[in-house]
């Protein structure tokens, strides 16, 4: 089946190290972008890829890192500069169409202890 | 700049009443895309509906329907006969039209946290 798969659903972090968050997706979508979302703030965008080896920062790029070295997959890095990483995180894939929905996995939920 | 409000940020009905969710936006671009999406608590965002801004013809898709209006940059969300099921955040979402090495990023509102009550 097509879709979105994210890695891992939780995840916990000690304060000071980098984590990364999998995103791999078999729709050939061009276009991938990681959101965070906080309870109350809607979804904010972190960094986005139309293609590969390309990526662009979003609003709140800050503290993140990310690669495309591959159509399908679109890792982001936490690093240990982010000062607020606890946070539910979401990737998206569509087309480089501006009509077409994106498709979007099941999410991580990443918890500094 | 793009941007997206949700004015209601919780709503609360008992089950089989109907439920009117608003979403009003901003743009400067004549050709846009709107959205809504729906996450269950399960997390995903899951797909309901688009409309681009050139059919303002509302839509109707068994209890759900949308009502765009231009004139008021508007893309309201109606929920007839709500149940349990519905008990979700709504987002609204926004996309301008293709800007050649532009974005194509979806613009979201806030959510509305609907909780259908039995």
């Amino acid at each position: 089946d097509g879709g979105i798969t994210q890695s891992p659903k939780y995840l916990f972090r000690k304060e000071g190290q980098n984590v990364t968050l999998s995103c791999e997706q078999n729709l050939n979508h061009d276009a991938m972008y990681w959101y965070r979302q906080d309870p109350g703030q809607g979804l904010r965008l972190i960094y986005y890829s139309q293609i590969v080896n390309d990526f662009q920062k979003g609003d709140i790029a800050e503290g993140y890192s990310v690669s495309r070295e591959k159509k399908e997959s679109f890792p982001l890095t936490v690093t240990s500069a982010q000062k607020n990483p606890t946070a539910f995180y979401l990737c998206a894939s569509k087309t480089r169409t501006g009509n077409t929905e994106a498709f979007f996995g099941q999410g991580t939920r990443l918890t500094v202890v | 700049a793009q941007k997206v409000t949700q004015a209601q940020t919780e709503i609360s009905v008992v089950e089989k009443e109907d439920v009117t969710l608003d979403c009003v936006y901003e743009t400067r671009d004549t050709t846009y895309y709107l959205f809504w999406y729906k996450q269950p608590p399960s997390g995903e965002l899951v797909f309901l509906i688009r409309r681009n801004s050139f059919d303002e013809q509302n839509e109707i898709s068994g209890r759900y329907s949308w009502n765009f209006q231009k004139s008021t940059s508007s893309f309201n969300f109606t929920i007839t006969a709500s149940q349990v099921v519905d008990s979700a955040v709504y987002f609204c979402a926004l996309s301008e039209a293709n800007r050649g090495a532009g974005s194509y990023q979806l613009t979201f509102g806030k959510g509305t946290k609907l909780s259908v009550i039995p």
